[in-house]
């Protein structure tokens, strides 16, 4: 079955040490999203990657970065997390930007705890 | 600043009852809305969207739209307790969607 897949599904990172999380998709799709979800909050966009496209939200802290090598997957770096980052990260991916034609397709989410 | 709101709730109905969630949206210009149910712990998946104004069925969902008013709601029919949820509105925004932070559905047996 078509999915996205994002690894590894729980992640413990120590305060201050470099940590990525990934995502791949064999739908194919154009575009693939980044969101930070904390506890009973609404999912906050980070990035987007449009084909090579990089967008990045304004209010995105410079210390989450991320890297598109193909088509297929998708990396999210966050280089000196704090304890404020600890989080799910949601990957998704659309055939087109904003999610015309059905809406975005999620991974599994990656639960990301700073110690 | 792009805002969707909804009720954190919970919204709790009995099993066969009716429950009915609602969002509203900042931008008079929105074109898409999107329900999305998120279980506990997992991640976001879609239900339903529309573009039009008026109501779109599909099977025990019904999403209504009413621009004018810029609110988009969300009704279950014949409840389960699997219903039981965060429901989650998203609006298209230019190229991304943004989402409302969720009301919370319990259906009890």
């Amino acid at each position: 079955d078509a999915m996205v897949i994002q690894n590894p599904r729980y992640q413990v990172t120590q305060f201050g040490k470099p940590v990525t999380l990934s995502c791949s998709q064999t739908l194919n799709h154009n575009v693939m999203y980044w969101y930070q979800q904390k506890s009973s909050q609404a999912p906050k966009l980070l990035f987007h990657y449009y084909d090579k496209d990089f967008n990045n939200e304004a209010d995105t802290p410079d210390n989450f970065q991320s890297r598109r090598p193909n088509t297929s997957f998708c990396f999210l770096d966050i280089r000196s997390p704090g304890l404020g980052d600890a989080a799910m990260y949601l990957c998704a991916t659309s055939r087109d930007p904003g999610g015309w034609g059905g809406g975005y397709t999620f991974g599994s989410g990656t639960r990301l705890t700073v110690v | 600043q792009k805002e969707v709101e909804q009720n954190s709730g919970p919204l709790s109905v009995p099993e066969g009852a009716i429950a009915s969630l609602n969002c509203t949206y900042s931008d008079r210009g929105s074109q898409s809305f999107f329900w999305y149910r998120q279980y506990s712990g997992k991640s976001p998946e879609l239900i339903m969207f529309i573009y039009s104004n008026g109501d779109k069925e599909d099977g025990r969902f019904t999403a209504q739209l009413n621009k004018a008013s810029q609110y988009v709601s969300l009704l279950i029919r014949d409840s389960q307790p699997s219903d039981s949820a965060t429901y989650l509105c998203a609006v298209k925004y230019g190229n991304k969607l943004v989402f409302g932070a969720g009301t919370i559905l319990r259906v009890k047996s």
